[in-house]
């Protein structure tokens, strides 16, 4: 069966710190990964989607990355962690074509 | 206006009453996704529909192209329904199914 992986669960981190979270998915090939941010009180929103190693697709300008350097490692970095970054981030996979998005447990991120 | 909205935002039911969450859209869309999201955080698929209905257990989802609304029904409501239940639509992009989220609702059963 499919599993994903998602670490760490909680994270604090001061302004202006770099910032690394990973993403592993098991049991399946070449899915198609998500990240996903939840900000205090809002609603889901994409940040980026891969259908395969080394493509990404940024939905929204900020200050985050992604990378997938492997075909079932997704990553999401930042250089300098701002105020604006804290949320719950979701990573999500699903396999090709219109199927369900399964998603990880989520790291919840808090910014001093 | 937002592409997804959901109605209503909050909904405080007594155990065992019947449940209805709504969803309209604005956009073309290849399928419509029920979420649950546990009060941890954690997300998980309850439905994706494209047409009709779909039923689960004690869940029942159900989706109107013409009209672009859907609903989601919880018979006999349990204490441990309660949970945000989010909206979500997939576009027509092929090979990439990226989600347009509602804000959710949030269920609350009373024991």
């Amino acid at each position: 069966s499919q599993t994903i992986h998602q670490w760490p669960a909680t994270l604090v981190q001061p302004v202006g710190s770099p910032l690394s979270l990973e993403c592993t998915v098991e049991g399946t090939s070449n899915p198609n990964l998500y990240w996903y941010r939840q900000a205090a009180g809002r609603g889901l929103q994409l940040l980026f989607y891969s259908v395969g190693i080394g493509q990404i697709s940024s939905e929204v300008p900020q200050n985050l990355s992604a990378s997938r350097p492997q075909d079932r490692q997704f990553i999401l970095s930042s250089k300098k962690l701002l105020l604006s970054d804290s949320g719950f981030y979701l990573c999500a996979w699903s396999t090709y074509g219109n199927q369900p998005q399964h998603f990880g447990d989520g790291t919840r991120l808090s910014i001093l | 206006k937002n592409e997804v909205e959901q109605s209503p935002q909050n909904l405080t039911a007594q155990e065992g009453e019947f449940i209805t969450i709504n969803c309209s859209y604005s956009v073309g869309i290849s399928a419509l996704h029920w979420l649950q999201q546990h009060p941890g955080g954690g997300i998980v698929s309850l439905f994706m529909l494209s047409s009709g209905k779909k039923k689960h257990g004690r869940l029942i989802a159900t989706i109107n192209i013409q009209e672009k609304h859907s609903s989601l029904h919880i018979t006999a409501s349990h204490p441990r329904d309660s949970a945000v239940y989010i909206c979500a639509v997939s576009g027509s992009n092929f090979g990439n199914e990226k989600l347009t989220f509602g804000t959710g609702t949030r269920l609350t059963i009373i024991p």
